[in-house]
């Protein structure tokens, strides 16, 4: 079965510090790497996205570097807020799948102040 | 728009009772997504519509579930009758035609006693 394997399943993070969170895919056929951002209580929504034709993709305090031989994509949050404690889903989707997406299991970070 | 409303948002039963949880989608998205959120299994798909036509459904996990989309603007998931083993966060989502973007309503927490 197609998978995205996802970890740590848990992250503390000092406030201003780094998060990581580390994804790695087995289907080549996989085109668009989105994350998801849930808070308690609150469904999914799309954080951050990138296509395999570049490396890394930055936006604001997030960035995606993505290793398409290696055939791995990871979340880096730089200068952590508590605000950002949330639950991370990293996903994999192909071109034509409308939607279809192949989910990780999450990461729920915290971060203290 | 008022996004994706989902219905009821807390529902408690006992086992072996009927669960009828609702989705309101976008209007104009023809996309239509159940999953189910546990903390062994993430997030899984359940079944998706296209133009309220079922596309596919090998994630409904046994034939006590079973889902609807009588029209563009409504749909059901059923579970007859219920386990204990089905206490989960079911969502409802939406995509738009050639979009990989799912909107999330907030969710319909389980729990069957």
């Amino acid at each position: 079965q197609q998978q995205v394997k996802q970890s740590p399943q848990s992250l503390i993070v000092q406030k201003g510090g780094i998060s990581i969170i580390n994804c790695a895919y087995e289907n080549t056929a996989f085109d668009y790497f989105p994350w998801y951002q849930q808070f308690p209580g609150k469904g999914p929504a799309l954080l951050i996205a990138i296509r395999p034709d570049v490396s890394e993709k930055k936006e604001g305090r997030f960035t995606i570097s993505f290793n398409k031989s290696a055939k791995q994509f990871s979340l880096h949050i730089m200068d952590s807020q508590p605000g950002d404690s949330a639950t991370y889903f990293c996903a994999a989707d192909y071109g034509g799948s409308q939607g279809n997406l192949i989910f990780g299991k999450g990461t729920k970070l915290s971060v203290k102040p | 728009d008022a996004g994706v409303i989902q219905s009821p948002r807390h529902e408690v039963t006992e086992m072996g009772q009927e669960v009828t949880l609702r989705c309101k989608p976008i209007s104009g998205h023809d996309y239509l997504f159940w999953y189910r959120q546990t903390m062994m299994r993430g997030l899984e798909l359940l079944i998706y519509f296209n133009n309220n036509v079922p596309i596919d459904d090998s994630g409904m996990p046994e034939d006590r579930f079973s889902a609807k989309m009588p029209n563009a603007s409504f749909s059901t998931l059923k579970i007859q009758p219920s386990e204990p083993r089905d206490s989960a966060v079911y969502f409802c989502a939406n995509t738009s035609p050639g979009a990989n973007v799912l909107t999330f309503g907030a969710g319909s927490r389980l729990t069957v006693l």
